[in-house]
């Protein structure tokens, strides 16, 4: 156990919904992270929060978008939903911005149909 | 832009040595990192270098080299439950963030 929770563990939806995933960091954790693995494109970072404020993105689309919280909890939204997103969504945190260690949650699986 | 290829797959026999390559293409390097990753399941960290040179924890052991853009995994003594994926990630220097580019990773069968 990482210590980092993440709900919900599954989710199935239609294509065109919106939906929400919740990501709770390590206990003094301050970084979290957002990763994507689908079957065909591996592990893809999506975008990194420190202390509240954006500090790094990577290849997240227009249609989803994500937010840390005063309590350091994140969330990332997923709308407009098409097949192609049905993947498993890793948040993970860290200590620091950049820190020796990345400790992953358990992940969600998002199935679009 | 980074690149980073490693191999799909791999078969070892339990108890034996097998090494697992990585090379990598970066602009502006801040570390390697390798993952342990079984089906399903969530990454965990096995081991980070930065500089040149081995760094052994237990059975694992992973290897640097820079100047080749060249990193590999030793695992020693496989045992069954060493079945996983074994992901390889590169940091960049760049914009002083923690984020980790990630290869596609190698599936480590062992067999009896």
């Amino acid at each position: 156990d990482s210590g980092v929770t993440q709900t919900p563990k599954h989710l199935i939806t239609a294509t065109g919904q919106r939906v929400t995933l919740r990501c709770s960091p390590r206990s003094g954790d301050l970084s979290v992270y957002w990763y994507q693995q689908s079957l065909d494109q591996g592990l893809q970072f999506l975008i990194q929060y420190y202390n509240g404020e954006e500090r790094a993105k990577g290849n997240i689309l227009e249609r989803f978008s994500a937010q840390q919280f005063p309590d350091l909890h994140s969330e990332l939204n997923l709308s407009s939903l098409e097949l192609g997103d049905s993947a498993l969504y890793f948040c993970a945190s860290s200590p620091g911005t950049v820190s020796y260690e990345q400790y992953f949650g358990p992940g969600t699986r998002l199935t679009v149909t | 832009g980074q690149n980073i290829d490693q191999p799909t797959e791999m078969t070892a026999t339990e108890g034996a040595i097998v090494q697992i390559n990585c090379t990598y293409q970066t602009s502006g390097f801040n570390g390697l990192f390798w993952y342990q990753q079984h089906a399903g399941e969530a990454p965990t960290f096995l081991s980070y270098n930065v500089l040149d040179g081995l760094e052994e924890k237990g059975r694992f052991s992973s290897f640097l080299s820079r100047s080749k853009g060249y990193s590999y995994l030793l695992l020693k003594e496989l045992q069954m439950k060493d079945s996983a994926s074994y992901l390889c990630a590169v940091r960049s220097r760049s914009g002083n963030t923690g984020k980790l580019i990630f290869g596609q990773g190698t599936t480590l069968q062992v067999k009896p």
